[in-house]
């Protein structure tokens, strides 16, 4: 099936840094979303993307849908503590079609 | 809009016993949720797809009379682990997606809140 990679894995920031995020497929999807996930909690949409070349912003979070369709960014600027989680990329490889997961990218942010 | 509530948040239970686990839909309907599953410091791991009035689907590898499914209405998905093993202590996590109102099957996922599952 399809897999998403996304990197990096962990990254440790000072407060007010920005940050970028990205996962890649070998498939092409046709539509990305990011989510973040507080621990013991459910993963909370963040953005969702649906046309190549889209780019996308929610407050401090700027996401990309890639111009081949085989990846997407997330950009997350100014960092604040409250910005630590662990953030996912979701991919629907087609209508109908499950989702896929990227690994997560666990985000520490030092005040 | 688009909250999906998950019963209970954790739950404790002796081996061999079992638990159910309800994933709902507060205001949407859902014909379709789906059950994950998350080990610490992992991604979510897709276990089965639970449609409304049918039998659930479910991914390579998940035992389906280890993990019933029951989709009796358009607001709720219940997830029972049946004789529990410490093997199957994790985070389950529940989601559902609103096709009213994003229109398709790209419409994005709406997860619940998770429930920590501690077999002893």
């Amino acid at each position: 099936g399809q897999q998403l990679n996304q990197s990096p894995q962990s990254m440790f920031i000072q407060e007010g840094e920005d940050v970028s995020m990205n996962c890649t497929s070998s498939s092409i999807f046709n539509t990305w979303l990011w989510y973040k996930q507080d621990p013991g909690e459910g993963p909370v949409l963040l953005i969702a993307l649906y046309k190549a070349g889209e780019l996308t912003s929610n407050g401090r979070l700027t996401a990309q849908f890639g111009i081949t369709r085989k990846d997407s960014f997330l950009n997350i600027s100014a960092s604040i503590p409250s910005d630590v989680g662990i953030y996912f990329c979701a991919g629907f490889p087609s209508n109908a079609g499950k989702s896929t997961f990227g690994d997560g990218t666990t985000l520490t942010v030092k005040p | 809009g688009a909250v999906v509530s998950q019963h209970p948040s954790w739950v404790i239970c002796k081996s061999g016993t079992s638990v159910k686990i309800e994933c709902r839909s507060l205001d949407f309907q859902a014909t379709t949720m789906f059950w994950y599953r998350q080990f610490p410091k992992q991604s979510l791991m897709l276990m089965a797809t639970s449609n409304e009035g049918s039998k659930a689907t479910y991914e390579q590898g998940v035992e389906k009379d280890k993990f019933l499914i029951n989709h009796a209405s358009l607001t709720l998905s219940t997830l029972t682990v049946t004789s529990a093993h410490p093997e199957d202590s994790s985070f389950y996590i529940c989601s559902a997606r609103d096709f009213l109102r994003g229109g398709s099957y790209n419409s994005p996922l709406h997860f619940g809140n998770g429930t920590r599952l501690t077999v002893t």
